[in-house]
């Protein structure tokens, strides 16, 4: 699977929109690209994934750049529930290969 | 609750004990994935499970380290001889597959083992 990068960690202030980069250069064209989280003492919860287009569902927005060299995961209103730590992934669809994650941004979230 | 159950929680064993851990996916999920995380890094692929079949495995799996999944449902993880390096926490998931290869993971809670 292609790589990906992220900072290793952010802060944000509650109830404020938060940005979370990601960077893989090396995306296929089959590559989806997905998010994960993992909050504190819990296995990681998947939060979107998308290909070309952004994406928004109920958790989070998902904004990917029009060379698919980037991406960000946009949380529009952070609270103290969303410190975790984030994953971006990518997955090529026609093989159907296992996720592999990388280290993540960790999210910290203040009043 | 459905969601993907792991048991234990928590493991600790003295070193060259055997372990095994259990998870049971959610119902009529045909896949089945082991991931091991230690501190500070994201989980890391062991093995995964279409219906019974162990379909890969990664070359993190040493010998010591078998799986199963004998009726397609619920999956095994056995670590024998254990040693402190297997210290981590074990990480069960599970998804379904059908048409589309995008399919969600839902991960356990996960099973913390302490190699003293």
């Amino acid at each position: 699977d292609a790589k990906t990068t992220q900072p290793n960690s952010m802060e944000s202030n509650e109830e404020e929109p938060v940005h979370l980069p990601c960077n893989h250069s090396t995306i296929s064209g089959t590559d989806y690209i997905h998010w994960y989280r993992q909050l504190p003492s819990q296995g990681p919860e998947y939060v979107i994934h998308g290909l070309t287009s952004n994406v928004n569902n109920r958790m989070a927005s998902l904004a990917i750049a029009e060379d698919r060299k980037s991406s960000t995961l946009i949380l529009h209103r952070a609270t103290l529930r969303d410190a975790a730590v984030y994953y971006c992934i990518l997955r090529d669809a026609g093989t159907a290969s296992k996720l592999t994650f990388g280290t993540g941004t960790r999210l910290q979230v203040t009043l | 609750d459905t969601g993907v159950s792991q048991d234990p929680r928590h493991k600790i064993t003295k070193r060259g004990q055997n372990v095994t851990f259990r998870c049971d996916p959610i119902s009529e999920h045909n896949r089945l994935y082991w991931y091991r995380q230690t501190l500070g890094q994201g989980p890391e692929f062991l093995t995964y499970f279409q219906n019974e079949a162990q379909l890969e495995k990664s070359r993190l799996l040493s010998d010591r380290f078998s799986a199963e999944r004998p009726k397609g449902s619920f999956s095994t993880l056995e670590i024998q001889r254990t040693e402190q390096g297997d210290s981590a926490m074990y990480l069960c998931a599970s998804s379904l597959v059908s048409g589309q290869k995008n399919e969600k993971l839902f991960f356990g809670s996960g099973t913390q083992l302490s190699v003293l």
